[in-house]
C-alpha cells in the first residue's frame, strides 16, 4: 500500500534559524496536505498543494510539491518559539475519488530561544 | 469559525466492552473520516464516509469497527469489543469534498484497561 516517509524525525534549532522537513511518497499523489500538531493537540490544517511543481507561501512558511507529485517539503524561515510542534505531511493517492489521507510520521520541531 | 467537535474528550473502558465515539462534523461538509493516533506515533486512517455509506476503509478497520450517521449532525465510531491495543487518540475529520482539506476535531482519548 501507499507509504509516506518524512525526514527528519526530530529537529532542534535555535530561534531565528531555518527549518526544513521533507516528505516522500511511494506512489504518485493527487494532492498533499500539511498539518501542524502541538503537543496534546489535534492536527491543524496548514495548506494543500495540488499541482505538479507548485510552491505556496504563508508568511515564513514555504511549501513545495515535486514535479512528479511524489515529494514535498516545508521550509520555515527564521523560526520562532511559536513554531514548536510536529509537522505532518499527508497525501491522497492519485486515483479516482481517493479519500484516505496517508500521513507521514511527522517531524517534531523544537526551538530554543 | 465552524469546527468539528467530538465527545467525550476522554473515555476509559474495560477490555471487551463496547464504546461509541461521537463527532459533529462541520455542517456543510459532505465527507467524514475517522483517524487514530497511538501515543507518539503517526496519524492513521481508519475510514471515510460519504452519502451514508463507507467510501473507503483501511486494514485497521475490521469487523470490530462500525460507523454511522444516526441523524443529520452526528457521526459515530463504534468499537464492539475493545482490545488493549485500541487505546489511542481517535480523531474525527470532515471535508467539503474528497479533494479538499480535512478539518480535524480535538479528538477522544480512548483508554482500554
Amino acid at each position: 500500500g501507499q507509504q509516506v516517509m518524512q525526514i527528519p524525525q526530530y529537529q532542534h534549532v535555535q530561534e531565528g534559524e531555518d527549518f526544513t522537513t521533507y516528505c516522500n511518497s511511494s506512489t504518485t499523489l493527487s494532492n498533499i496536505q500539511w498539518y501542524k500538531q502541538r503537543p496534546g493537540g489535534h492536527p491543524v490544517f496548514l495548506i494543500q498543494l495540488v499541482k505538479s511543481g507548485e510552491v505556496k507561501k504563508q508568511k515564513r512558511l514555504t511549501f513545495q510539491f515535486g514535479e512528479a507529485k511524489k515529494n514535498s517539503s516545508l521550509h520555515i524561515t527564521a523560526t520562532q518559539t511559536t513554531d514548536v510542534g510536529t509537522y505532518f505531511c499527508a497525501g491522497t493517492e492519485y486515483r479516482q475519488a481517493g479519500t484516505a489521507l496517508i500521513f507521514g510520521k511527522g517531524t517534531t520541531l523544537s526551538v530554543s530561544s | 469559525e465552524p469546527e468539528v467537535t467530538q465527545t467525550p474528550s476522554h473515555q476509559v473502558t474495560q477490555m471487551g466492552q463496547e464504546v461509541i465515539l461521537r463527532c459533529v462534523p462541520i455542517s456543510n461538509h459532505l465527507y467524514f473520516y475517522w483517524y487514530r493516533q497511538i501515543l507518539g506515533q503517526k496519524v492513521e486512517f481508519l475510514v471515510s464516509f460519504y452519502n451514508n455509506e463507507i467510501s473507503e476503509k483501511s486494514e485497521i478497520f475490521d469487523d470490530q469497527f462500525s460507523v454511522e450517521r444516526p441523524d443529520g449532525s452526528n457521526f459515530t465510531l463504534k468499537i464492539r469489543s475493545t482490545k488493549l491495543e485500541d487505546s489511542a487518540m481517535y480523531f474525527c475529520a470532515s471535508s467539503r469534498d474528497y479533494r479538499n482539506e480535512q478539518f480535524f476535531g480535538p479528538g477522544t482519548r480512548l483508554t482500554v484497561l
